[in-house]
């Protein structure tokens, strides 16, 4: 199985700042034959549930602010949240799509000063 | 707009059995690999199951291969989950979720609201 490490488990943060989140895969997502990265991001809102926010690990869901940018490649990932919003308070995932089982990460809860 | 609705969550004892199901509406039901994740209390997420279009092929985690069977009815646009021997590491708020693209290895993108599912004796 694909193991995703995430870090930092936690952090707070003051609104305007920005903040960046690591997910580490144990083995490279990196697909050959599209030459895509199959890792996607999730943001949970205290008492909802998951939404998709950033799929081959850049490229934005449909209506998802642009202050959110997914980087990085083959087993090291970056969310990247730009100018925090109090609205960001939340739980983020990262998942592999690479192969079954499908994994995520433990999560990243972001807390705003 | 894409909505999944499911039902069927409770409490249950260890070793019983409980059937979850997810109304799906919004979108050709047909089209799409669907899928059921968990979340343990406080805790992340875990894929349980994936089905295809047809419903003629399923994939499973390790942890609910045996116990758990994912099935469609694409007539009813309905997706369900029949849960056997369930123990209490299955305690968990159960989503039904749409997976974004043709095949068993990709990304969810719309999540039902989720049902609860606590074992317990």
């Amino acid at each position: 199985d694909i193991v995703m490490t995430q870090s930092p488990s936690s952090l707070a943060v003051s609104a305007g700042e920005t903040v960046t989140i690591n997910c580490k895969s144990s083995q490279s997502l990196f697909g050959s034959v599209r030459q895509k990265n199959y890792l996607a991001w999730y943001q949970q809102k205290p008492g909802q549930s998951p939404k998709l926010l950033i799929y081959l690990a850049s490229t934005r869901e449909s209506g998802v602010p642009d202050r959110f940018i997914g980087s990085g490649s083959g087993t090291d990932f970056t969310l990247t949240i730009s100018s925090v919003q109090a609205e960001d308070l939340a739980n983020y995932y990262c998942q592999q799509y690479y192969d079954t089982p499908l994994t995520f990460g433990s999560g990243t809860k972001l807390e705003i000063k | 707009e894409v909505q999944l609705v499911e039902s069927g969550g409770g409490l249950v004892q260890p070793g019983r059995s409980l059937k979850l199901s997810c109304a799906a509406s919004g979108f050709t039901f047909s089209n799409y690999y669907m899928a059921w994740v968990r979340q343990a209390p406080k805790k992340g997420l875990e894929w349980v199951a994936t089905i295809s279009t047809s419903g003629s092929r399923t994939y499973y985690p390790d942890s609910v291969k045996g116990r758990f069977t994912i099935s469609r009815d694409n007539a009813k646009s309905s997706l369900y989950l029949q849960m056997n021997s369930l123990k209490s590491e299955d305690t968990a708020t159960y989503y039904c979720a749409r997976q974004g693209g043709y095949g068993s290895r990709y990304y969810f993108d719309y999540w039902g609201q989720g049902v609860m599912v606590t074992v317990s004796s």
